[in-house]
């Protein structure tokens, strides 16, 4: 069974920086793309950013291009966002998400970050 | 970006009886391999969202059979055929062939 568990969310002032982890289990992850989307209190999806499996493919959505960085360590089957210069515009629960670009095959349960002072 | 349009914005039924959610892209959603990158995916109340369909019309496993996908280009339609209780949620359509990847707006089905 596909397992993805986000953690490291957090409350957090505005401009600080945090790390969420994605630990993925049930899947060949070190063969499987991989991204972030989020979802703001009562708002829709948003797609954040993708990681190829080799990590040599990534993509950036233009709200986090150059504050947000993804990378993913295989050996430890884990995907990570290091979230930088924060905004409260960031408060949402963030989504990993496993399968390509085309596909997004499987979701996560969400992890909380609040941006607020 | 592509804009991903959904219609309506809010979808009552009555148990039983069919639903229909359209979605529209600013432009096409066909990409240089041939294939249509069109995905469908369900929020139920208080969850993460699922994958329903994708490309275009492609059942996700596990998925009832009374969901369906259909459409072509930039016009593409979700299709219930007779709408059960834990049908309840929002709907999403994304379109995976262009970057950045963008979703519509969601529609919010709900029973009557």
């Amino acid at each position: 069974e596909v397992q993805l568990v986000e953690s490291g969310g957090d409350l957090i002032q505005p401009g600080g920086s945090l790390r969420l982890s994605c630990a993925a289990s049930g899947f060949d992850f070190n063969n499987f793309e991989m991204n972030w989307a989020r979802q703001a209190p009562g708002k829709g999806l948003e797609w954040l950013s993708y990681i190829s499996g080799g990590s040599n493919v990534i993509q950036y959505a233009d709200s986090v291009k150059g504050r947000f960085t993804i990378s993913r360590d295989n050996a430890k089957n884990s995907l990570y966002l290091q979230m930088n210069s924060l905004r409260s515009e960031d408060t949402a629960l963030y989504y990993c998400v496993a399968g390509g670009w085309h596909y997004f095959d499987y979701w996560g349960r969400g992890t909380l970050v609040t941006v607020s002072s | 970006d592509v804009v991903m349009t959904q219609s309506p914005l809010s979808l009552p039924v009555t148990l039983g009886q069919p639903a229909s959610i359209s979605c529209r892209s600013s432009q096409s959603l066909v990409y240089s391999d041939g294939n249509t990158y069109l995905i469908w995916f369900q929020q139920r109340p208080g969850q993460s969202p699922r994958r329903l369909i994708y490309n275009v019309s492609k059942r996700h496993s596990g998925v009832p059979d009374r969901f369906s996908g259909s459409g072509s280009g930039t016009d593409f339609t979700l299709k219930i055929s007779r709408v059960e209780a834990e049908d309840v949620g929002v709907y999403y359509c994304m379109q995976g062939a262009h970057w950045p990847l963008t979703f519509g707006g969601g529609t919010k089905v709900e029973i009557k």
